[in-house]
């Protein structure tokens, strides 16, 4: 089946600074990718959608100058969380959707704890 | 907006028991529901996913049903295992033809040796 894997899957980083999460997909191509953030004992809720080649667009409430997304090939996303704080800390999770099919296949999640 | 609520929040139940996972929508008009599983720390494993003219999908001993206009969906687990022991989630799309997922609350399941 499909693989999506992130990068890296857990990471504790100092409050201020600034951290690159990498979702890639393995064997296929995906156009657009999403984001998710999920606190301690809350569902996922969606962040952002990444789209290849342009701009992400974000949901209501989330920051996008403090949420970085770049999806610069078919096959990679990148999530930075600029000047984490934290409160930042958190579990994030990507998808990547299928270009040739017709489901989204989700990653196994990066832990970011700021201290 | 469209709110997904799961019933139970947690279950604890002993082995070889057969169990239901509750799900609930408020807005019917979905395209597809899918129900997810999520070891502690982990990602989401997809189960099953049932698309919108669909009543019912099975997998193994996972059994998913879909009534659109109760806007309801059940998880049924036959011979439950100890490896069964994660939590569920079901999850609809925000809209039509898009990947974007609102997710439920999740059932926490333990299932005793």
């Amino acid at each position: 089946g499909a693989v999506v894997s992130q990068h890296p899957s857990w990471v504790i980083c100092k409050s201020g600074t600034s951290v690159k999460i990498e979702c890639r997909s393995l064997d296929f191509q995906a156009t657009t990718m999403f984001w998710y953030r999920q606190f301690p004992k809350q569902s996922l809720m969606l962040m952002a959608t990444s789209n290849e080649g342009s701009k992400a667009t974000y949901e209501q409430g989330v920051e996008k100058d403090k949420f970085l997304i770049n999806h610069a090939s078919l096959t990679l996303s990148t999530l930075t969380v600029t000047s984490a704080h934290p409160e930042d800390s958190s579990f994030y999770i990507c998808s990547a959707r299928d270009t040739g099919g017709d489901k989204a296949f989700f990653g196994q999640g990066t832990r970011l704890t700021v201290v | 907006k469209q709110e997904v609520t799961q019933i139970p929040a947690a279950l604890s139940v002993p082995e070889g028991e057969n169990l239901v996972l509750n799900c609930s929508f408020t807005d019917s008009a979905i395209y597809n529901l899918q129900w997810f599983r999520q070891d502690p720390g982990k990602g989401l494993t997809s189960l099953l996913l049932i698309q919108s003219s669909q009543r019912e999908q099975t997998s193994g001993r996972l059994n998913a049903s879909l009534d659109k206009s109760s806007g309801r969906s059940t998880l049924y687990i036959a011979a439950s295992q100890p490896g069964d022991s994660a939590t569920y989630l079901c999850a609809v799309p925000t809209g039509v033809g898009t990947y974007k997922y609102i997710f439920g609350t999740g059932t926490r399941l333990k299932v005793l040796a």
